[in-house]
């Protein structure tokens, strides 16, 4: 059965600073894709970042990229010069069985950015 | 954009009672799912569609119920309202292939 582990329930970082999110997981599809979620103290869930694992570069968008590592099973979260808006929750998530409607999610860690 | 659309957005019940949260989507996905999200837990899957007619159970299925008669409609039901089922409900749909979940805005549900 597919796993998510997040290890940090909370980090601080400095305003402008790069900061790094982990998350591993465990799975024996050969096939399978990684996204992240932010969810800010309002409550929604905002889709961040994906990354296929036949995808040949990490996925990047705007200032998150994902350092993804196959041979290690993670796929970690990297903001560049972080903001006082990115405080907020972060999950990591990946499909169960291949469907995705049928996310499974870690615990998601706490990221507060300090000015 | 209306996207995915969750009723009520909060609720507040008493133990034994039964209702129906609504959620709704315009973006014509075929994929649809129910979470609940309790303080330090994360996100946990209720149950979830692939299609219309069509359902699955997820992690935590029991004390809810769900149908899919329409692509559009997924509500989810509380057959007898409990303590333990106080938490936060997070519609969601996507589309097939790799594509992100589009998820509702929620529903704070409190059972006295």
């Amino acid at each position: 059965a597919q796993k998510i582990t997040q290890t940090q329930p909370g980090m601080f970082v400095q305003e402008k600073e790069a900061v790094t999110l982990d998350c591993t997981y465990d799975t024996s599809d050969p096939s399978y894709g990684l996204f992240w979620y932010k969810q800010p103290s309002s409550g929604e869930m905002i889709f961040l970042i994906y990354q296929g694992s036949y995808d040949q570069q990490n996925a990047t968008e705007g200032r998150y990229s994902l350092n993804f590592q196959k041979a290690r099973k993670s796929a970690n979260l990297v903001i560049s010069a972080s903001q006082l808006g990115d405080s907020a929750m972060y999950f990591c998530a990946m499909p169960h069985g291949g469907s995705q409607g049928n996310l499974i999610f870690g615990k998601g860690t706490k990221l507060s950015v300090k000015p | 954009n209306a996207g995915v659309t969750q009723t009520p957005k909060f609720q507040v019940l008493k133990t034994g009672q039964s209702m129906t949260l609504q959620c709704a989507q315009d973006m014509n996905h075929e994929y649809m799912s129910w979470y609940r999200q309790d303080p330090g837990m994360g996100l946990r899957l209720i149950h979830y569609s692939v299609g219309a007619g069509i359902t699955d159970q997820g992690e935590v299925p029991n004390g809810y119920n769900v149908s899919r008669s329409t692509t559009e409609d997924f509500p989810l039901r509380l057959l007898s309202a409990a303590p333990s089922q106080t938490s936060v409900y997070f519609c969601a749909s996507s589309p097939w292939g790799d594509q992100p979940q589009h998820f509702g805005d929620g529903t704070r549900l409190s059972i006295l």
